[in-house]
């Protein structure tokens, strides 16, 4: 069973779509992530729940909105997609992070041509 | 502020060879973690070890060996006698009490050359 499974895998879109990312985790944790890598493989927080509860939200476009339906899951709604969106997006779960490491989903591919 | 830094953007070296990665952070609080995580040409990211801010105790696992010192506020880790398939894109990440993140470094790329 895969900890922490996003789908898609690969998005490819045109410029001005609208796009979702899917993430669940069968892990129990109270706490989902989403984080963006860019090209140069930096990673850089967007989003934190808590209990399905939004943490932090770090000056991400409002066009990214994420939505957790429970605790399991958390998904990533995109508006109006920029060439500047394309990257690698991961999901994550942990319990608190002052306490254990997070536990990454494979990513999602996402290129806007 | 909270940050981490890794100076070392890429790093090169033969199989067998023993390598040090450097990661140095930046916090004011007295209760944090540190982790290794690895992002292999697959991309995913693999955890590799955690430590708290109370335990500077340093920690072998096979190849793999981790420095902490709270004086130089450092957490390095050492591979010995390199392989291959340790090839990777390292980083290194720091999380504090109460903030729900993890910050990451710029990570280190690892090559390891036959």
């Amino acid at each position: 069973d895969t900890a922490v499974s996003q789908t898609p895998k690969y998005l490819v879109t045109q410029m001005g779509n609208d796009k979702s990312i899917k993430c669940e985790q069968n892990l129990g944790h109270d706490t989902m992530y989403w984080y963006k890598q860019d090209s140069k493989k930096f990673l850089k927080i967007m989003f934190s729940y808590n209990n399905k509860e939004l943490i932090i939200n770090e000056t991400v476009p409002n066009r990214f909105s994420p939505k957790s339906p429970d605790k399991a899951h958390l998904n990533l709604h995109i508006n109006s997609l920029e060439l500047g969106d394309s990257a690698v997006y991961f999901c994550a779960s942990s319990q608190e992070p002052r306490y254990t490491e997070a536990f990454f989903g494979q990513g999602t591919r996402l290129t806007v041509v | 502020a909270q940050k981490v830094t890794q100076a070392q953007t890429e790093i090169s070296v033969v199989e067998k060879e023993d390598v040090t990665l450097d990661c140095v952070y930046e916090t004011r609080d007295t209760t944090y973690y540190l982790f290794w995580y690895k992002q292999p040409p697959s991309g995913e990211l693999v955890f590799l070890i955690r430590r708290n801010s109370f335990d500077e105790q340093n920690e072998i696992s096979g190849r793999y060996s981790w420095n902490f010192q709270k004086s130089t506020s450092s957490f390095n880790f050492t591979i010995t006698a390199s392989q291959v398939v340790d090839s990777a894109v390292y980083f290194c990440a720091l999380a504090t009490s109460g903030t729900y993140k993890y910050i990451f470094g710029t990570g280190t790329r690892l090559k390891v050359l036959a």
